[in-house]
């Protein structure tokens, strides 16, 4: 089956400055690539996603890119604010099985004001 | 956007006892629901994926008489742990899918479950 890694674990930014996170994916059939935030004892909220007929989508001051030959996507976020600071998620899920997202193990996001 | 929710957000119960959780689309009609559960720091562990008026389909290893799911309706999904044990206690968290989307997922809040 598909397995995502993600990285780094934990990210410290100045507020302001720019962060990225890196997620990669074993399956090449892997079409639909979503990224999620969640904020202590919140349920994820669904920020960007990207499929894999497009290398870029931006919203804002997050983007996500994927390369679909080196088998990795990376989520963007420009100008840094302290609500920014949470956990995120990347996942991924083949069409075989788009029932089941593959999520990465987490990337804790703080933003220093 | 797509609104999920979930009660309680917080339940605390005794060793022995059956705890239903709800999750409801509020302003979609979800065919699929989803059934997560998160350890402290850990990422999300699909549970089980529950289809509207059909049986839910189990992840491995996850025990379908300790958790039982029943998707009632277009907007409603349950799930109840039965004779809770403090092993138990997690984060349980629904997502629903949009049919009028791709193939997002959207998360419910989420409940804290604590098995004394």
């Amino acid at each position: 089956g598909e397995n995502v890694e993600q990285h780094p674990s934990t990210l410290s930014v100045q507020e302001g400055d720019s962060a990225v996170i890196k997620c990669t994916y074993s399956d090449s059939a892997s079409n639909y690539f979503p990224w999620y935030k969640q904020e202590l004892g919140k349920g994820p909220q669904l920020i960007i996603d990207i499929r894999s007929n497009v290398g870029e989508k931006k919203d804002q001051r997050i983007a996500v890119t994927l390369n679909k030959t080196a088998k990795h996507f990376s989520l963007h976020i420009t100008e840094t604010q302290p609500e920014d600071s949470a956990v995120y998620f990347c996942a991924a899920t083949p069409p075989y099985n788009f029932n089941k997202f593959y999520f990465g193990s987490g990337t804790k996001l703080n933003v220093k004001p | 956007g797509a609104v999920v929710s979930q009660h309680p957000s917080w339940v605390i119960c005794k060793s022995g006892t059956s705890v239903k959780i709800e999750c409801r689309s509020l302003d979609f009609q979800a065919t699929t629901m989803f059934w997560y559960r998160q350890f402290p720091k850990q990422s999300l562990m699909l549970m089980a994926t529950s289809n509207e008026g059909s049986k839910a389909t189990y992840e491995q290893g996850v025990e379908k008489d300790k958790f039982l799911i029943n998707h009632a309706s277009l907007t409603l999904s349950t799930l109840t742990v039965t004779s809770a044990h403090p092993e138990d206690s997690s984060f349980y968290i629904c997502s629903a899918r949009d049919p009028g989307g791709y193939n997002e997922q959207f998360f419910g809040p989420g409940t804290r479950l604590t098995v004394l």
